[in-house]
């Protein structure tokens, strides 16, 4: 069975400081994994996504992302945090083999203090 | 290029009543699922459809849900003798339709927020 842990159920950083929050899966086979964001009363909006290729992604608003197949992790960074980047973080993984549908883990939320 | 849209955006209901939620994809999206997330939670998936197929329901429970996405017109998710334990946020995502379409992301909608009195 596919499973994502969010290990942190909140992060705080000041502004101007480098962020890192954390996600780990477990799937049976190849992952896709995604990051989005959530503001208060919207909806998620992608952020970026790992398919195949380069283990360090880069995505929208200054984000990346570094896929480690070892430890089993995709964790979200960015070297310079802003007060705008405060909101609810989710990974998901996909693995293709079992069907189209996202897992997704119980959300990071980060404060970036000013 | 409109994105998902979903409503109404807000939906109180009174417990027993029905509640009808609808999802319009992004244009050309075939694909639609629809999560549910209760108050500090994530999303959990309830149903994958594509037009006029369901194609993954594991995440609907199995009584008074239901779903469908007609060949015209928005994908529908149907709550039957609604309870206070229905009250959550219900998102809408679409992907499009291709032979790699497991790698595309969701873009998901602005969500309904249901509330169950």
């Amino acid at each position: 069975a596919q499973s994502v842990a969010q290990p942190e159920d909140q992060v705080n950083v000041a502004e101007g400081n480098p962020l890192t929050v954390k996600c780990t899966y477990s799937v049976s086979g190849n992952p896709y994994l995604f990051w989005y964001v959530q503001y208060p009363n919207r909806g998620l909006q992608f952020l970026l996504k790992y398919i195949t290729g380069d283990n360090l992604v880069k995505g929208s608003y200054g984000f990346e992302a570094e896929f480690n197949k070892s430890q089993t992790s995709f964790h979200l960074k960015k070297p310079s945090a802003l007060v705008s980047d405060s909101a609810l973080y989710f990974c998901a993984v996909r693995d293709p083999i079992y069907g189209q549908n996202f897992v997704f883990g119980p959300g990071t939320r980060l404060s970036v203090l000013p | 290029n409109a994105g998902v849209m979903q409503n109404p955006r807000h939906l109180v209901r009174r417990r027993g009543q029905e509640a009808r939620l609808r999802c319009s994809p992004v244009k050309g999206h075939s694909h639609v699922y629809w999560y549910r997330q209760l108050p500090e939670e994530g999303l959990k998936f309830m149903v994958y459809l594509q037009k006029e197929n369901i194609i993954d329901e594991s995440g609907m429970p199995k009584e008074r849900f239901s779903a469908e996405f007609p060949k015209e017109g928005p994908s529908i998710l149907r709550i039957q003798q609604v309870v206070r334990g229905d009250s959550a946020a219900y998102f809408c995502a679409s992907s499009p339709a291709s032979g790699g379409s497991s790698s595309y992301e969701q873009y998901f909608g602005p969500g309904t927020r249901l509330t169950v009195t």
